[in-house]
């Protein structure tokens, strides 16, 4: 399974455009990149998928450059209710078992 | 339903204590896994269910966890003599489909169990 890296935390303020990158180095040939979200008290939710270039949907932005070595989740315009950990997944499409990591905290300010 | 439930939403047991957690996944979903998620990290992956079959159950941490989905749908993981250890969130997911595209897991809200 690839490995993924993403920062930690990251802090932001409401109206901003947020950029979390993920890293993923030994991504395999028919790996997929996937984004969960998760509140507080909740279950992760699906936000996002990709295999290259750039995937746009109601929630988010994926851009995955040609070599796919890295990924970056774009949230535009965040406000408090993007507070959340993200993670980024990698993995082939059909897997079973998600591998999760420790995500990415995003705090939105006022 | 309109998606994953999980029941009790709490749970405290005593040390030794034998606890069952239950989940529903989303109608006709016939994918069913469970995850265990400690304070602080990601969600990991305990075992996995395609209708009443357990397919992977490698993410089990010991022979005390126990999980059965006798008829395909709702599903019950079963922990027995709970250790201090146990305390976490447990999340169940369903999907319609494993293989290809429509993959997607749906997560229920979890049950929080806290082990004295």
């Amino acid at each position: 399974l690839a490995k993924t890296t993403q920062p930690i935390s990251m802090d932001s303020y409401e109206g901003q455009e947020v950029n979390i990158t993920c890293s993923h180095n030994n991504i395999a040939t028919n790996d997929y990149i996937t984004w969960y979200q998760q509140f507080p008290s909740q279950g992760p939710r699906f936000i996002i998928q990709g295999y290259k270039t750039k995937v746009t949907n109601e929630v988010a932005s994926l851009f995955i450059p040609a070599d796919r070595k890295s990924s970056t989740l774009s949230l535009p315009r965040v406000s408090l209710s993007d507070t959340a950990v993200y993670y980024c997944l990698v993995g082939p499409p059909g897997r079973r078992a998600l591998t999760f990591g420790s995500g990415t905290r995003l705090q939105v300010q006022p | 339903g309109a998606g994953v439930s999980q029941s009790p939403r709490y749970k405290v047991a005593k040390r030794g204590q034998d606890v069952a957690l239950r989940c529903d996944p989303i109608s006709g979903h016939v994918s069913l896994f469970w995850y265990q998620q400690a304070l602080g990290q990601g969600p990991e992956f305990l075992t996995y269910f395609q209708n009443e079959a357990q397919l992977d159950k490698s993410g089990l941490p010991s022979d005390r966890f126990f999980a059965e989905r006798p008829e395909g749908s709702v599903s019950t993981l079963k922990i027995q003599r709970t250790q201090q250890e146990d305390s976490a969130v447990y999340l169940c997911a369903s999907s319609l489909v494993v293989g290809g595209d429509t993959d997607t897991q749906y997560f229920g809200p979890g049950t929080r169990l806290t082990v004295l």
